[in-house]
């Protein structure tokens, strides 16, 4: 079956880095995406993956590992505003997305 | 200002009534979707839509209906079959052949009471 894995929750320090790791098992694979989800809104898309190695963006940074089905997102300097569901998904040979369950961030002061 | 917009934001409903919550895009994008998110769970797919007057089932499709007349809107009836109907629902589109990235609404809650 198809499947992602991800921590349910994880507890940082502002200012501090975290890394947040996703595991899957798919039927095929054409990329890895994050989401970011603020409660009570929309996922917004944070990052995309196809090949292996790390993409960053400014703070944010993701790392895919096609062969180990493993992928990680790795915020930087966090902010109180970081705080939030991160959303793994990784997409299908039939172009559909499956979703893991999503990693609730705390942000201690 | 192109986005995606679902309505309304809060949706009550009771017991046996069909509802219908609204998607529309002005992103000119081929495909559309509709997912369910519960707490505690992945999102999961109703219902896809990948060119005007077709569209196809997702993995809990039973209990809801749409319809894709025109490409810029994707509505989803949440019918009386649906036996717990109470979540947030979350309209996503996307041009079709780059990376295929889903954007997604700010979706609806809508409550059965």
């Amino acid at each position: 079956g198809q499947n992602i894995d991800q921590p349910t929750e994880m507890t940082a320090t502002e200012g501090a880095i975290v890394q947040i790791n996703c595991t899957y098992q798919t039927s095929g694979f054409n990329g890895l995406f994050w989401y970011q989800q603020h409660a009570g809104e929309a996922p917004t898309f944070l990052s995309y993956n196809v090949l292996d190695g790390l993409e960053e963006k400014g703070r944010f940074s993701s790392f895919l590992s096609r062969s180990k089905g493993y992928s990680y997102l790795l915020l930087k300097e966090l902010q109180m505003k970081d705080s939030a569901s991160y959303l793994c998904a990784a997409m299908d040979s039939n172009y559909q997305l499956i979703w893991g369950a999503g990693t609730k961030l705390i942000i201690k002061p | 200002d192109g986005g995606i917009t679902q309505s309304p934001k809060y949706l009550f409903r009771k017991e046996g009534q069909n509802v219908t919550l609204s998607c529309e895009q002005n992103l000119n994008h081929d495909a559309m979707y509709w997912y369910r998110q519960d707490p505690g769970q992945g999102l999961r797919l109703i219902y896809y839509s990948q060119i005007v007057n077709d569209f196809q089932k997702g993995d809990i499709a039973e209990g809801y209906s749409v319809s894709r007349e025109k490409k810029e809107s994707f509505p989803l009836t949440v019918t009386s079959a649906q036996k717990n109907p109470t979540a947030f629902y979350l309209c996503a589109s996307t041009t079709l052949g780059d990376t295929d990235t889903q954007y997604f609404g700010p979706g609806t809650r809508l409550t059965v009471l």
